[in-house]
């Protein structure tokens, strides 16, 4: 592993089912963020960790739950999907949470809800 | 409340210069980033201002006014391969980056 890693990469996904999406890096950072990205808006934050064991709300956290066991892993959980979480989803992580420390990104997830 | 504006597509020729410009309005501010994010992948960093000025790197320059909220990116020797979106994100009193939209940027032969 080199960087930060998402899996999968794209899913579908049927509305109700639970569902979460891995990211793991392997640089140390201590902060990790959780993204989507939808057509026409920006990057909008869901849950943030600044470090391991803690975790906090972005702008749009409703209907998302993460947890931060370690510094490496950061889950993004979906206890129940609805179709307007179709959205690609991006992990990113930085030395720490303030400044010049510049967020480093996953692949992406692409996930369809129907 | 918080805004990012910047234009939604922009067309330059290759080889020549392009200027992308954003404005922004945040609750307090920590410095401003820009990424370039190509169709499908994930963004990734092209520059970070903090003071008023000019920042140069290579082919790509990053302007910042914090007293106009305002910045702007410049490329220089436009490449086919610089066709992307650009994003720009200033980082509020919070240390959260809060993102524009992005300038889509198509270069042409």
């Amino acid at each position: 592993i080199a960087g930060i890693t998402q899996a999968p990469t794209s899913q579908i996904l049927a509305a109700g089912r639970r569902m979460t999406l891995r990211c793991t890096q392997d640089m140390r950072h201590n902060a990790m963020y959780w993204y989507r990205q939808d057509l026409g808006l920006g990057l909008r934050l869901i849950h943030y960790s600044n470090t391991a064991g803690t975790t906090g709300k972005g702008e749009v956290p409703d209907g998302y739950s993460v947890s931060r066991a370690n510094t490496d892993d950061f889950p993004l959980t979906l206890a129940s999907a609805v179709p307007s979480q179709t959205s690609v989803y991006f992990c990113a992580s930085s030395e720490d949470s303030s400044g010049a420390n510049v967020p480093t990104f996953g692949a992406g997830s692409r996930l369809t809800v129907l | 409340g918080q805004n990012i504006d910047q234009p939604t597509e922009m067309t330059a020729t290759e080889g020549a210069i392009v200027q992308i410009n954003c404005t922004y309005q945040t609750s307090g501010f920590n410095g401003l980033f820009w990424y370039q994010q190509h169709a499908g992948e994930a963004p990734t960093f092209l520059s970070y201002n903090v003071l008023d000025g000019l920042e140069e790197k290579g082919r790509f320059s990053s302007f910042l006014s914090r007293s106009k909220g305002y910045s702007y990116l410049l490329l220089k020797e436009l490449q086919m391969k610089d066709s992307a979106s650009y994003l720009c994100a200033p980082m509020d009193s919070n240390y959260q980056l809060i993102w524009g939209a992005g300038t889509k940027l198509i270069i042409k032969p």
